[in-house]
């Protein structure tokens, strides 16, 4: 299993871009890069995923270098609302993925 | 939309009772997974399946058990419930579609054993 660290938590201000990193220095070859966003009292859901250079959504970007040894999640102008913890998976399947501690994101007003 | 439906939001029960968390999914997906979160520790898998009748054990199974007899039906079984398995239970569902593969989650539910 691909293990991932990321920051335990990080505070930013209502507005700005806030990018999380994650290292993933064993991931294989099959492996996607899964982000998750979690609110206090409900499940975790899906933000996005990516193989390798850049995924964009609605939500957010992941930037994957060509090594693929580290992602970046970035959210642009974050509001109060984007406070929640984030959580980066690896791995080609649900078998093989798992959840670590996240990241607690505060925004501030 | 997804929906993965978990049987109560907030649960009491007394050590050494029997206690049943059920999980239900309606979008014919053939994995799902029960966790548990503890503050600090993240998400911990205990179970997952990926079949009906099918089961495997995960990272943290012990005092668990799961039952699975239809497919959008997910049981989580605590044969004798402990103060230690005082938390936040996860139900998740998936289907099998290679690297791309999402889970979906549900609202949990939070067991409080005294």
């Amino acid at each position: 299993l691909a293990k991932t660290t990321q920051p335990i938590s990080m505070d930013s201000y209502e507005g700005q871009e806030v990018n999380i990193t994650c290292s993933h220095n064993n991931i294989a070859t099959n492996d996607y890069i899964t982000w998750y966003q979690q609110f206090p009292s409900q499940g975790p859901r899906f933000i996005i995923q990516g193989y390798k250079t850049k995924v964009t959504n609605e939500v957010a970007s992941l930037f994957i270098p060509a090594d693929r040894k580290s992602s970046t999640l970035s959210l642009p102008r974050v509001s109060l609302s984007d406070t929640a913890v984030y959580y980066c998976l690896v791995g080609d399947g649900g078998f093989g993925m798992r959840f670590g501690a996240g990241t607690r994101l505060t925004v501030k007003p | 939309d997804v929906k993965v439906t978990q049987s109560s939001r907030y649960l009491v029960k007394r050590t050494g009772e029997k206690v049943f968390l059920e999980c239900v999914q309606d979008m014919d997906h053939e994995n799902m997974f029960w966790y548990r979160q503890d503050p600090g520790l993240g998400l911990r898998l205990i179970y997952f399946s990926y079949d009906v009748k099918m089961k495997e054990k995960g990272d943290i199974p012990e005092g668990y058990s799961v039952s699975r007899e239809k497919k959008e039906r997910f049981s989580l079984i605590l044969e004798s419930a402990s103060t230690n398995q005082t938390s936040m239970y996860l139900c998740a569902s998936s289907s099998l579609a290679g690297g791309s593969e999402t889970q979906y989650f549900g609202p949990g539910t939070r067991l409080l054993v005294l």
